[in-house]
């Protein structure tokens, strides 16, 4: 089974900022398999990033994503009051299951 | 609109059963994986297990594998997730989600959670 071991745990910074979460897995990844998500509180989590780099439908171009082999980034360019919010990482290259990282809560400085 | 409908809140007891619900519209139920995940109270997010309707294949996580079972029944676009002796620690939102298809020119593959129902809260107390 693949670990994923996503960081910072709380990342802090203000609107506008540019913000860069990480996932790290514990063996390579086949196929860049990665996808990440967005969970706002008290609602389900939402597609953001597949393939690695592959935006989801209706998800804007400030998310962008990329990695290869065990290591994988998340970026939101100019970050808007709306991504401040709790994000994972998946991994779907190996047989399952498919695991997920522990999360990054982004929040406002 | 594609869209998953789960089942409502649930409060049970130690050792009674229960099977939640999730419900598929606006796409072929039948041809795509569908999969269920745990979150535990100010938890992160688990996988669970996926099934593809159509012919019933299952795959589960170890930690989740004979403690839950996962079917679908394609004529009313429903996949279930279903206890038979439920524990407090079974105390969770879980949520099911569309898998989308991976695909290169030779094969396609269960890939990530495209489409999410809502959330059904399950809550197991003495």
């Amino acid at each position: 089974e693949i670990v994923l071991t996503q960081s910072p745990g709380t990342l802090s910074l203000s609107p506008g900022e540019r913000a860069t979460l990480s996932c790290r897995a514990s063996q390579s990844v086949s196929n860049s398999y990665v996808a990440w998500y967005q969970q706002r509180p008290g609602q389900a989590p939402r597609l953001l990033i597949y393939g690695a780099s592959s935006r989801a439908t209706g998800i804007p171009d400030r998310f962008s994503g990329y990695g290869s082999g065990t290591d994988f980034t998340l970026i939101i360019s100019r970050l808007e009051p709306e991504d401040f919010a709790v994000y994972y990482c998946q991994q779907y290259g190996s047989p399952p299951p498919y695991t997920f990282g522990q999360g990054t809560t982004l929040e406002i400085k | 609109e594609v869209q998953l409908v789960q089942s409502g809140a649930e409060v049970k007891k130690p050792g009674e059963s229960l099977k939640i619900t999730c419900q598929g519209s606006g796409y072929f139920f039948t041809s795509s994986w569908i999969g269920w995940v745990r979150q535990m109270p100010g938890r992160g997010l688990e996988w669970m297990g996926i099934i593809y309707p159509m012919d019933s294949d299952t795959r589960f996580s170890p930690a989740f594998e004979g403690h839950v079972s996962i079917s679908a029944d394609t004529s009313i676009s429903t996949a279930y997730l279903q206890w038979s002796s439920l524990k407090a620690s079974d105390t969770a939102i879980y949520y099911c989600a569309r898998v989308r298809a991976d695909c290169t020119p030779a094969t396609c593959r269960a890939g990530a959670f495209d489409i999410w129902g809502q959330g059904t809260m399950v809550t197991v107390s003495s």
